[in-house]
């Protein structure tokens, strides 16, 4: 989507190994979101972010940290990736009173092996 | 959020109307139905929002029942790349924190067939 820009879009990695997923926007919107999708549980909220430097946990946050130092860019990370951490992962963003709800990226499928 | 109720799946002819209810029964006064919808591999897709009054726009129309318990997406002339999962979700519009998060279903799985 335009305005909204996920990196890498597909990555293998190790057991073990740190991992951060980026999530750039050009919206200048305040709030950020981490989504994991599973087959057979649809969408997760992660963690999210309210503005810079302020994250607060989402539903399924344990194994994953963000951080948020500047308005466009919000990462996650996988501090030591497990089995259970291959999804595919969206970022979304959002501004109060807007109209249109919340605007997703296109994913990252990450593959733990 | 409001939990809601989609049935799993539907099908629809190409070129007819597709007509997809939700329940959300314990839908609050300051809650709207937003509905989104995704497509195969590709990130959630926001359709249309709405509080009490039907809207429409260049995608889709919302029908909400007077006493908002339940509300019907339709897409007028579906095609095939209609086809995708369609959610149905309920939440307060406006917000910070924890009330300004879109916590999805199952939705329903729409296949648009030729």
């Amino acid at each position: 989507d335009a305005g909204i820009t996920q990196s890498p879009r597909h990555k293998v990695t190790e057991t073990g190994t740190p991992v951060t997923l980026r999530c750039h926007q050009t919206e200048n919107h305040r709030y950020m979101y981490w989504y994991r999708q599973d087959p057979g549980h649809g969408l997760r909220l992660i963690h999210y972010s309210y503005g810079v430097k302020d994250t607060d946990k989402g539903e399924v946050s344990d194994g994953y940290s963000v951080s948020r130092s500047k308005t466009e860019d919000f990462l996650l990370t996988l501090e030591s990736a497990t089995s259970s951490q291959t999804s595919v992962y969206f970022c979304a963003i959002s501004e109060p009173r807007t109209v249109d709800g919340y605007t997703f990226g296109s994913g990252t499928r990450l593959t733990v092996v | 959020d409001a939990k809601t109720t989609q049935p799993p799946s539907m099908d629809c002819a190409e070129g007819r109307a597709a007509n997809l209810p939700c329940n959300h029964s314990t839908i609050s006064g300051n809650e709207y139905v937003y509905w989104y919808r995704q497509i195969h591999s590709q990130g959630p897709q926001y359709i249309i929002h709405g509080l009490k009054n039907n809207e429409t726009n260049e995608m889709a129309s919302l029908i909400i029942t007077e006493d908002r318990k339940s509300s019907t997406l339709i897409l007028p002339h579906a095609t095939l790349r209609d086809t995708a999962v369609y959610y149905c979700i309920v939440r307060v519009r406006e917000g910070g924190g924890s009330n300004y998060k879109l916590t999805f279903g199952k939705g329903t799985l729409l296949t648009v067939n030729p």
